[in-house]
């Protein structure tokens, strides 16, 4: 279930700002992993991070594990019409057991 | 490549009635998960399985809801007696073995309607 905190809830920015989403953990999480939902949609895994301080790129979205493999961010430049939707992010701690965030809701002003 | 495949896409029915959700996982994957999504709650998952054993059902909300998997490309999510607050989209995923620590790929949900 939803034990890792995510925030903003929600974000409305205009075209061409940055935005940034954060995961917290309050235990060391084994991965991480990123998904993005389109409004009717359904989630879409985007990327996945392992080691810890691991930084990963797709283009102008950035991901970032932190040191203590307790956080993650999402930060996405100069946001398009197209990265509207909710972003997720999805833990392991431990072996088995999977935990997420409640997502951010990104929408956009053209 | 066919993704996973869930049916049906839309349920109306009437509170009390019995719901059964269907899942088709991709084929060769190992693990299958069953993910409840409301405003309220946003997106919780219910029960996951690997190699058709549940291992974790801690997010299944109570007796009413039970799953099963009986075979590598098949199971079922189902709610009796349904109730009003049981409305929501349900999604199930699937992922190649040692699941959880592979990417998830999900069906395009249920979406569900208890009057």
């Amino acid at each position: 279930g939803q034990q890792v905190m995510q925030i903003p809830q929600y974000q409305h920015v205009q075209e061409g700002e940055d935005f940034t989403t954060y995961c917290n953990s309050s235990t060391t999480l084994s991965n991480i992993q990123w998904y993005k939902q389109r409004p009717g949609g359904h989630p879409v895994f985007l990327i996945q991070l392992v080691k810890s301080g691991e930084v990963k790129k797709q283009k102008r979205l950035t991901f970032q594990f932190g040191e203590a493999k307790k956080n993650s961010s999402l930060h996405i430049t100069a946001t398009q019409t197209t990265d509207v939707g909710t972003y997720f992010c999805k833990g392991l701690q431990g072996a088995q057991k999977l935990v997420f965030g409640q997502g951010t809701r990104l929408t956009i002003n053209p | 490549d066919a993704g996973v495949i869930q049916s049906p896409r839309h349920e109306v029915t009437e509170m009390g009635q019995e719901v059964t959700l269907r899942c088709k996982p991709i084929s060769g994957h190992n693990s299958l998960f069953w993910y409840r999504q409301t405003m309220m709650r946003g997106l919780e998952l219910l029960i996951y399985f690997n190699n058709n054993v549940p291992i974790d059902d801690s997010g299944m909300p109570e007796d009413r809801f039970s799953a099963k998997m009986p075979n590598a490309s098949f199971s079922t999510l189902k709610i009796q007696p349904s109730e009003p607050r049981d409305s929501a989209v349900y999604f199930c995923a699937s992922s190649l073995i040692s699941g959880s620590n592979q990417p998830q790929h999900f069906g395009d949900g249920t979406r569900l309607s208890i009057l």
